[in-house]
This record gives structure tokens, sequence and C-alpha cells, in this order.
């Protein structure tokens, strides 16, 4: 049974500071690992796929990577800024599109 | 080209009602998940379906839930009898293919949140 692990459960940095979350999982073999911004009473914002064939994606001040032998992944932040304020959502997608999802990273970023 | 919609997004229901949540994928979309998110907990994967198929319910409890993707129209996933313990938030997800190739997102919509008094 896949299980995925987020550390730390929650977070407080101040504006500026480059930050890591992390992601465990226990099965690798999965065909993708996502992760979602989840903002307060609110949805799922897609911020990055990689591919199990993969080592890293990036998108602006995002750079997440995937080292699936071990089972982890982690997303960077770059230059945080307070509307980075969410909970970010790692999901792996390990087959039939069912994606399982961690807890959660409750980040607060103060200015 | 709007995203994955859901209505309604706020639900009130008395302990023995009938809850429908629906769901209208993006567009060009024909795979429809439904997860749901318990308060304190994490989201968990309830039911995948595409057009008038439902491909794996493996997460849907055995009874008085049910959904349903036809061929026109949303997707509706339907709680009979409702209890106190069904008070979630519903996610749905779209996508454009099966998932299998380790290409596709999934496209969350806003959620309905579910109150059962």
């Amino acid at each position: 049974k896949q299980e995925v692990t987020q550390i730390p459960a929650a977070l407080s940095v101040p504006e500026g500071e480059n930050l890591v979350l992390n992601c465990s999982f226990t099965d690798s073999a999965i065909y993708n690992l996502q992760w979602f911004r989840q903002d307060p009473g609110k949805g799922l914002t897609s911020l990055l796929l990689i591919q199990s064939s993969q080592r890293e994606q990036t998108s602006g001040r995002l750079n997440a990577s995937l080292d699936k032998s071990s089972g982890r992944s982690t997303l960077y932040i770059a230059a945080s800024q307070p509307g980075d304020s969410a909970t970010y959502l790692c999901a792996v997608n390990r087959y039939g599109n069912k994606l399982v999802f961690g807890a959660g990273t409750i980040l607060r970023v103060k200015s | 080209n709007a995203g994955v919609m859901q209505n309604p997004r706020h639900l009130v229901r008395r302990r023995g009602q009938e809850a429908r949540l629906r769901c209208s994928p993006m567009k060009g979309h024909s795979h429809v998940y439904w997860y749901r998110q318990l308060p304190e907990e994490g989201l968990k994967f309830m039911v995948y379906l595409q057009k008038e198929n439902i491909i794996d319910e493996s997460g849907m409890p055995k009874e008085r839930f049910s959904a349903e993707f036809p061929k026109e129209g949303p997707s509706i996933l339907r709680i009979q009898q409702v209890v106190r313990g069904d008070s979630a938030a519903y996610f749905c997800a779209s996508s454009s293919t099966s998932g299998d190739t380790g290409t596709d997102t999934q496209y969350f919509g806003p959620g309905t949140r579910l109150t059962v008094l």
C-alpha cells in the first residue's frame, strides 16, 4: 500500500528565505508525482508534475526534484514571498490514475 | 477556457437527507475523479470515472455513496441518508487521458463543502 509522508508538517519563515519541502513515498513504482498548492477554503492548484523518468521540473521560483529509487521528492521555493503562504501537497500516481496524497506542509511566510 | 467546475460550493443537509454534488470537467477532458478531504485529514481518492463507466471505485464507502458520469452532463456524486461523518470537502478533478503514460496532470475544481447538521 502506497503511503506518502510530508515533512515538516508546518513551516514559518521570514520573507526572502529559500526553503525546501520534503515528500517521501513507500512504493517506488510510480508514474508521476505532483506538487499542489491549497489555499484555505479553496481548491488545489497544480504546481509541478514530474514524470517517473524525470529528475526535476522547474517553474519560476519553484523547483521540484524526484529520486524514485529512494522514494523522495523535494519542492524548493526560492526567495519566498508572503503570497506563497498556503498548504503544499505532494501526491503520487502509482497506477490507475489514483492519486495518493500526503498530509501536506502548512507554509507561512512572514513579511 | 474554464477550469473544472463544481456546484454547489457549499451544501448544508440535515441527517438523513440526500446530497448531490456536481462536477463539470475541463473542456476536452473525459476522465473524472472524486476525492474527499475530511477535517484535519488529507485528501483521499474515492472514485475514477470515464463517460458512462466507473473505472475504479475502490475508495468509495460501500453504502450510501454512488457516482456517475453520464454521456451528457456533469458527473454526479450522490450521498444518500447523510450522517455527520460525511461532513467534508469533496473535490473533483479531471484529466485528458488515463495517465498511464505518466504525463497527465489532474486539474482540480474548487470543491464542495458539505456540512451535515
